[in-house]
């Protein structure tokens, strides 16, 4: 069974400029959520989808960032602009049932 | 906010030895969680406990939620190389359609030549 897929792998942007992450998680995982892992510190949730709902999105910094999961499988997360304290490990993870997260590899985002 | 404690935030061991590492909140879950993350990858989950007071194993891997539903604890029997990594707990209490989840700044494990 694949696991959650996420691209890119690593991101190098100026501040101001805007960026997206891509994710494709676990074949019938109804459950997705976006984390931010800062160095040094655990994954902090930023966004969790019921399908194609976002269900929770309280930590979410609006002003700048937006998340979609069209038909309820894929997700993009986008950020505009990037500030220099975005630079983080972005992660995304897919559940069932068990609500058991499964996390993608992470994209590395390094923002100068 | 909810908070987790985990401890210690580092392990220098040598190979063969016994690990121990634990979580402790204020805040009540009903479920813990037990992640490793090595470099440049995603956490990977580890032990899955449900249920106050249950011990589950996994390999060399032990795990307990603890009887106060408030902490848990991770032990790794006979470390070999491959168990460098950072060890994460999270909290999780899942009330009808509401999932919340927390992780503690998790346990480095230095494994010594």
């Amino acid at each position: 069974e694949a696991g959650v897929v996420q691209s890119p792998r690593y991101k190098i942007i100026e501040k101001k400029q805007p960026v997206a992450f891509w994710c494709n998680p676990i074949s019938g995982h109804n459950t997705l959520y976006w984390y931010r892992q800062n160095l040094g510190q655990g994954p902090e949730l930023l966004i969790r989808y019921e399908n194609e709902e976002a269900v929770d999105d309280s930590q979410l910094p609006k002003d700048r960032f937006s998340a979609e999961r069209l038909k309820g499988v894929d997700s993009t997360l986008k950020i505009q602009p990037a500030e220099l304290g975005d630079s983080a490990v972005y992660l995304c993870a897919s559940s069932s049932f068990t609500y058991e997260q499964y996390f993608g590899p992470g994209t590395r985002l390094t923002v100068t | 906010g909810q908070q987790l404690n985990q401890s210690p935030q580092s392990m220098f061991i040598q190979e063969g030895e016994d690990v121990s590492m634990n979580c402790t909140s204020s805040s009540i879950f009903n479920t813990w969680l037990w992640y490793k993350q090595d470099p440049g990858e995603g956490p990977v989950l580890l032990i899955a406990l449900y249920k106050a007071g249950e011990l589950t194993s996994n390999g060399r891997l032990t795990a307990q939620f603890g009887i106060t539903r408030k902490d848990s604890f991770l032990n790794i029997s006979a470390s070999i190389p491959s168990d460098v990594g950072i060890y994460f707990c999270a909290g999780q209490t899942i009330m009808n359609r509401d999932d919340k989840i927390i992780f503690g700044k998790g346990t480095r494990l230095h494994i010594l030549p």
